[in-house]
């Protein structure tokens, strides 16, 4: 069965400084993969998606996430955090016609 | 929210009673998903819809049947509700392209007492 994992339940970053917020698959076959961002009392926004193609996929919000199939791996990153980003993060992978949601990970970004 | 209503947006019932959520969406989506989200467990699905009356079992089903009879109204029922069914729901479709990203209603808070 396919599935993601984040490793971190909570990253803690300065307002300015770059983010990473990890993520890693397991999947047979070739993986489809998403981010999605909670704000507080709020439905889950899509960020972006990894089909093919360029490892370097930009999203929502100034987002944009790294593909590496050799580390299993798909982490959001964005060069200067904003407090606004302040956020529940989901990575996601496709299995047939669901998709398979991490727990999680909340992103505080310190003023 | 991609078209997508949820009603009602919080509801409080006792333990032992039958509790009807609905999902709404105006775009005329074939598929439609239910989510219970809880801390801890990430979004973890109940049932999704593949059409009109094509429905399927997700992970966390038990307790839960949904129904389909139109396209653009999902139904989500608690026989008889349960504490441990204390959650948030939220609705979802499956976009129009061909890569299957989903887009969320504004979600239902539910408590059991």
């Amino acid at each position: 069965a396919q599935s993601v994992a984040q490793p971190e339940d909570q990253v803690n970053v300065a307002e300015g400084n770059p983010l990473t917020v990890k993520c890693t698959y397991s999947v047979s076959g070739n993986p489809y993969l998403f981010w999605y961002v909670q704000y507080p009392n709020r439905g889950l926004q899509f960020l972006l998606k990894y089909i093919t193609g360029d490892n370097l996929v930009k999203g929502s919000y100034g987002f944009e996430a790294e593909f590496n199939k050799s580390q299993t791996s798909f982490h959001l990153k964005k060069p200067s955090a904003l407090v606004s980003d302040s956020a529940l993060y989901f990575c996601a992978v496709r299995d047939r016609d669901k998709i398979i949601f991490g727990k999680g990970t909340r992103l505080h970004i310190l003023p | 929210d991609a078209g997508i209503t949820q009603s009602p947006r919080h509801k409080v019932t006792e333990t032992g009673t039958p509790v009807t959520l609905r999902c709404h969406q105006t775009e005329n989506h074939r598929y439609m998903y239910w989510y219970r989200q809880d801390p801890g467990h990430g979004l973890r699905l109940i049932h999704y819809s593949y059409g009109v009356k094509d429905t399927d079992k997700g992970e966390v089903s038990d307790g839960y049947s949904v129904s389909r009879s139109k396209t653009e109204d999902f139904l989500l029922t608690l026989e008889s509700a349960t504490s441990s069914q204390t959650s948030v729901y939220f609705c979802a479709i499956r976009g129009t392209s061909n890569h299957y990203e989903q887009y969320f209603g504004p979600g239902t808070r539910l408590t059991v007492t």
